[in-house]
Formats: structure tokens, sequence, C-alpha cells
């Protein structure tokens, strides 16, 4: 699986937009970007995934260059309950599925008043 | 989206004892089930793949004769820590999906502190 870099850690306010930004460059044709969420002691739960362009749900959108060897995270006006830990991660057409992840350090987002 | 469960969410044990965990799919079938480790302020690290039917297939490094893994269902798969002491203590997550191209979804995590 292609290996993935992301910021250990952000801080941001109630109400803004948050862009967390991973880099593959060594991203694979048939890969997907795939994005989890971590609370504290509990599992992970899934955000988003793409391949490319934009891809958009009810609660992120995922943006993806053409040379797909970033991805960007975006989540709109975030609130407390956002504080977690966001983890992207790089893998095959079946990235979930029957394939195993490999999961990076992630980014610990910290959302204040 | 579809749902995993564990059971226990949190356990303590004696050191030498041992523990078992289990992980279901409720509301669909999963013929691969996810076993992962993490330690406190640490990612995830996958310990084994679970096969419906068949033998798992462990990580490099983790020791199939301690944390021994069955998956007789297809909504079910166990992980038992046998012999269990401190430096097990630790944080297990197991995954399931609901097929080839599907997204994985975790269980909610089962603390275990062997004291």
């Amino acid at each position: 699986l292609a290996k993935t870099t992301q910021p250990i850690s952000m801080d941001s306010y109630e109400g803004q937009e948050v862009n967390i930004t991973c880099s593959h460059n060594n991203i694979a044709t048939n890969d997907y970007i795939t994005w989890y969420q971590q609370f504290p002691s509990q599992g992970p739960r899934f955000i988003i995934q793409g391949y490319k362009t934009k891809v958009t749900n009810e609660v992120a959108s995922l943006f993806i260059p053409a040379d797909r060897k970033s991805s960007t995270l975006s989540l709109p006006r975030v609130s407390l309950s956002d504080t977690a830990v966001y983890y992207c991660l790089v893998g095959p057409i079946l990235t979930g599925g029957g394939n195993k992840l490999t999961f990076g350090t992630g980014t610990q987002l910290k959302v204040e008043l | 989206g579809a749902v995993v469960s564990q059971h226990p969410s949190r356990v303590i044990c004696k050191s030498g004892t041992s523990v078992k965990i289990e992980c279901r799919s409720l509301d669909f079938q999963a013929t691969t089930m996810f076993w992962y480790r993490q330690f406190p302020k640490k990612s995830l690290m996958l310990m084994a793949t679970s096969n419906e039917g068949s033998k798992a297939t462990y990580e490099q490094g983790v020791e199939k004769d301690k944390f021994l893994i069955n998956h007789a269902s297809l909504t079910l798969s166990t992980l038992t820590v046998t012999s269990a002491h401190p430096e097990d203590s630790s944080f297990y997550i197991c995954s399931a999906s609901l097929g080839a191209g599907e997204t994985q979804y975790f269980g909610p995590g089962t603390r275990l502190l062997v004291l």
C-alpha cells in the first residue's frame, strides 16, 4: 500500500472550514483514497472515499488533483465534536473490502471555541 | 452504514489468564474480518486477517499461538489472548466489510487491561 504523510496535528475554531492534506506520492493506478475519523477509545469511522477530482457527501468533501499524489479532506464549519484523529489511507480499488488497511500516524484535529 | 459490534467493551484480567473478544457483523455477512491493536496515542496496527472457514493470516511479528483467531461463521470472529501479560494491555479493534469493493466498518473496540 502507498505510504501516506499527514500533518501530526491541526488546531481550529468552531465554525471554520478545516482542510487536511495527505501526501501519497507513490499512489498506484488502481489505488483509492479513503479517510477515517477516530474518537478516543472508539473504532475508526468511515468518512469519505474517492479516486479522482472531487467527492462530496453529507459530512465532508475530498479533493484530489489530477496527478493524485495528494488529497485534501475538507470539513465545513467544524464544531467541537469534530475533535478527533483523521486517517488518510491509500490502497487498491478494494480498499476496505477484502483488503487489509495500513494506517499511518493520522492527524489530530483539535477544535476550540 | 453496516454495524459491527464487539464484546466485551472493556475487560480487566489477571496475568496468565486467557481473554476472548468477540466481533460480530450485526446486519451483514462478512467473509473477511480484520483484527487491529492500538496502543495509547498510537495508530492502529493490523494483527491478522480472519477468514471464515479457514485459518487466519497473521502479520509479521504477531504470535499466532498467543492471539488465537476463530472465524466460525459469516457474522462472528473471535480473538483469544492466551496467557495474557501486562504488555498485552491495549485497545483491540475489529473490522469487517460487506464484500469485495465495499467499505470496511470498524467495531467500537475492546479495552484490555492485564494486571
